[in-house]
C-alpha cells in the first residue's frame, strides 16, 4: 500500500485532456513540493514536472501540475499516443524521512 | 552529458549479499544528494535510500534499515549500496538516481541493474 494514492489506471483519446490525481497527507504532500514521473514502456523514469508545478526543459507544456492542500493532480491536454505511460507522484515524508510515491497511474491513449 | 551507470546486479541466494554501484559523470558528484530506488517486477517505484553530499546523513526505507547501507565515493563519483541479509522481495530493478539542487526532484536516472534474490 503506497504513501501517496493514484487511480490504477486511466485513459483518453488524442487530442483529449486526462488528469491524474495524488492525494497524500499533511507530512508530505500538505508540507513539501509534489514531484511527478513518466515511465515509458521499459525505460528508467523521467522527471516531469517539480515543485508542484515546474516544468524541467524540454518538457512540453502540454504537461502541468498542481497542488491543494494534500492532494495534487496532473494535467495533460492535447493528448497523443506517445504519452502512453505510467506516472508517479513522490514528495518527502516528514515524518517518515523518506521520499514516498503514488502506487502509479497508467494511462492508456486509445 | 550527464550520466549514471549502475552495475553489480544479479542473482544471489535468499540472505546472501551484494553490492551495487553507481558511476556518475558530467556533473560535479559531490555536489548532490544521490539516491537509490528500486522497482520491483511489474510493480511500482520505491525509494530506497539516499545520503547527503558529505556523507554526514543518510536516510532509509524502514523495509530495509540495518540491511542496506548507502555510500559514496566524492573522490572516484561512485554512489554505493550494500545490500545484506537479501529476501525474495529485494528482487528489483534498483535505480541511481541524482536529487536536483534547490529541491528540483529526482532529475537524472540511471537505466538500472536488476537484483534477483532466489529461495
Amino acid at each position: 500500500q503506497s504513501v501517496l494514492t493514484q487511480p490504477p489506471s486511466t485513459s483518453g483519446t488524442p487530442g483529449q485532456r486526462v488528469t491524474i490525481s495524488c492525494s497524500g497527507s499533511s507530512s508530505n504532500i500538505g508540507s513539501n513540493y509534489v514531484y511527478w514521473y513518466q515511465q515509458l514502456p521499459g525505460t528508467a523514469p523521467k522527471l516531469l514536472i517539480y515543485k508542484n508545478n515546474q516544468r524541467p526543459s524540454g518538457v512540453p507544456d502540454r504537461f502541468s501540475g498542481s497542488k491543494s492542500g494534500t492532494s495534487a493532480s496532473l494535467a495533460i491536454s492535447g493528448l497523443r499516443s506517445e504519452d502512453e505511460a505510467d506516472y508517479y507522484c513522490a514528495a518527502w515524508d516528514d515524518g517518515l524521512k523518506n521520499w514516498v510515491f503514488g502506487g502509479g497511474t497508467k494511462l492508456t491513449v486509445l | 552529458e550527464v550520466q549514471l551507470v549502475e552495475s553489480g546486479g544479479g542473482l544471489v541466494q535468499r540472505g546472501g549479499s551484494l553490492r551495487l554501484s553507481c558511476a556518475a559523470s558530467g556533473f560535479t558528484f559531490s555536489s548532490y544528494w544521490m539516491s537509490w530506488v528500486r522497482q520491483a517486477p511489474g510493480k511500482g517505484l520505491e525509494w530506497v535510500a539516499n545520503i547527503k553530499q558529505d556523507e554526514s546523513e543518510e536516510h532509509y526505507v524502514d523495509s530495509v534499515k540495518g540491511r542496506f547501507t548507502i555510500s559514496r565515493d566524492n573522490a572516484k563519483n561512485l554512489l554505493y549500496l550494500q545490500m545484506n541479509s537479501l529476501r525474495a522481495e529485494d528482487t528489483a530493478v534498483y535505480y541511481c538516481v541524482r536529487e536536483g539542487r534547490l529541491r528540483a526532484g529526482m532529475d537524472v536516472w540511471g537505466q538500472g541493474t536488476t537484483v534477483t534474490v532466489s529461495s
